[in-house]
């Protein structure tokens, strides 16, 4: 099956500065690739998704990168605010497959 | 509103005495799912059931079973709990189970002494 690889595990930054959070995944078959964010103590939500046959998709402050080449995708949050901090987990999926998630990485912004 | 429900939120158990948690939606989705969890391991799947009646193992299914009788319900049963299944448990839904966005319920932690 899929293998999803995130990183950094944790990731600290300043307020207004830039985050990025990296995935690579093993299955060239993979389709699909949201991001899911989980603030303490509450649910994960869908903040941002792409698909394979695009290449990068904005939504505000926040964009995801696809290298299908590489196999690898990356989130960006660009202006950080406090409210930003949460642990993020990146997905992959093929086709109608399950959803395999990366380990998370646990984003803390410095005001 | 649209949502997951899971029940209970918090539970303490012994080992080996039967439970199970709920799990319901509301928004007429086949595809629905359980996780677990665990620190430094992220969501890690243990059943799906891609519609009424179909049912299947995911990456950690030992120790847990699953029903899907009617398309809002699909409760997590555990025989016989073991303290390794200590752990945050996430029920989801989705419309198909096909690149669609995943609804997550509020979660339930459960501790196995």
């Amino acid at each position: 099956g899929e293998n999803v690889e995130q990183h950094p595990s944790t990731l600290s930054v300043q307020e207004g500065d830039s985050a990025v959070i990296k995935c690579t995944y093993s299955d060239s078959a993979s389709n699909y690739f949201p991001w899911y964010k989980q603030e303490l103590g509450k649910r994960p939500q869908l903040i941002i998704d792409i698909r394979s046959n695009v290449g990068e998709k904005k939504d505000q402050r926040i964009a995801v990168t696809l290298n299908k080449t590489a196999k690898h995708f990356s989130l960006h949050i660009t202006e950080t605010q406090p409210e930003d901090s949460a642990v993020y987990f990146c997905a992959g999926q093929t086709g109608a497959n399950n959803l395999f998630f990366g380990t998370g990485t646990r984003l803390t912004v410095i005001p | 509103e649209a949502q997951v429900t899971q029940n209970p939120r918090y539970l303490i158990t012994v080992t080996g005495k039967k439970l199970t948690v709920t799990c319901s939606q509301n928004m007429n989705h086949e595809y629905m799912s359980w996780y677990r969890q665990d620190p430094g391991l992220g969501l890690r799947q243990i059943y799906y059931s891609m519609n009424v009646e179909v049912t299947d193992k995911g990456d950690v299914p030992e120790g847990y079973k699953v029903s899907r009788k009617e398309k809002r319900n699909f409760p997590l049963i555990l025989e016989s709990p073991s303290p390794n299944q200590t752990s945050l448990y996430f029920c989801a839904s989705s419309l198909t189970g096909m690149n669609t966005e995943a609804f997550f319920g509020q979660g339930t932690r459960l501790t196995v002494v």
